[in-house]
């Protein structure tokens, strides 16, 4: 199974750009790698996903190297508002049988003013 | 749509008794997933079904915990009896169907949960 790998925590501060790593050396090759946003008291919540390469959205944008074994998601000029936990998803599909879904265990982003 | 509505949002009781945790999820979605997250142990998948039918149940804890799927439009996770470790926030999600050629899932929309407090 890919597990995941990331940082405990990180610190920034408004206007910043952060970049949250995430390991997974054992990604196979049909799998997609997603990060999810989580708020306190919230459920999480879809930020990008993206296969190879690069991918962006109005939010973030995640970079993915050819060898797949990490990625990175980047959040341009953060606010206090982006102070949350993020996690990175590998998800390992099957069409006709089970797929495992293994969320890592996050990295808990703190935006200072 | 409203998004994924999950019943109780909170529920204290006591260690023996059953508890059912409820979820309707997003209508024309054909995934349904059970999550469980504490500090400890993060965010866990329990169960997850596709078209109603239960695919994945290998994150189940113990026979203490079931889920049902009895409609699209509904799903129940249950444990019976409870106990104090079973404190934590229960989580619904439901996705569309997993993406083709390449088979990654579509986002998972989760519901605002349900903290569950056992005495």
């Amino acid at each position: 199974l890919a597990k995941t790998t990331q940082p405990i925590s990180m610190d920034s501060y408004e206007g910043q750009e952060v970049n949250i790593t995430c390991s997974h050396n054992n990604i196979a090759t049909n799998d997609y790698i997603t990060w999810y946003q989580q708020f306190p008291s919230q459920g999480p919540r879809f930020i990008i996903q993206g296969y190879k390469t690069k991918v962006t959205n109005e939010v973030a944008s995640l970079f993915i190297p050819a060898d797949r074994k990490s990625s990175t998601l980047s959040l341009p000029r953060v606010s206090l508002s982006d102070t949350a936990v993020y996690y990175c998803l590998v998800a390992i599909p099957g069409y006709s049988s089970a797929s495992k879904i293994i969320f890592g265990s996050g990295t808990r982003l703190s935006i200072r003013p | 749509d409203a998004g994924v509505i999950q019943s109780p949002r909170h529920e204290v009781t006591e260690m023996g008794q059953e508890v059912t945790l409820r979820c309707k999820p997003i209508s024309g979605h054909d995934y349904l997933f059970w999550y469980r997250q504490t500090m400890m142990r993060g965010l866990e998948l329990l169960i997850y079904f596709n078209n109603n039918v239960p695919i994945d149940d290998s994150g189940m804890p113990e026979d203490r915990f079931s889920a049902k799927m009895p409609n699209a439009s509904f799903s129940t996770l249950k444990i019976q009896p409870s106990e104090p470790r079973d404190s934590a926030v229960y989580f619904c999600a439901s996705s569309p169907a997993i993406q083709y050629p390449t088979g990654g899932l579509y986002e998972q929309y989760f519901g605002p949960g349900t903290r569950l407090t056992v005495t």
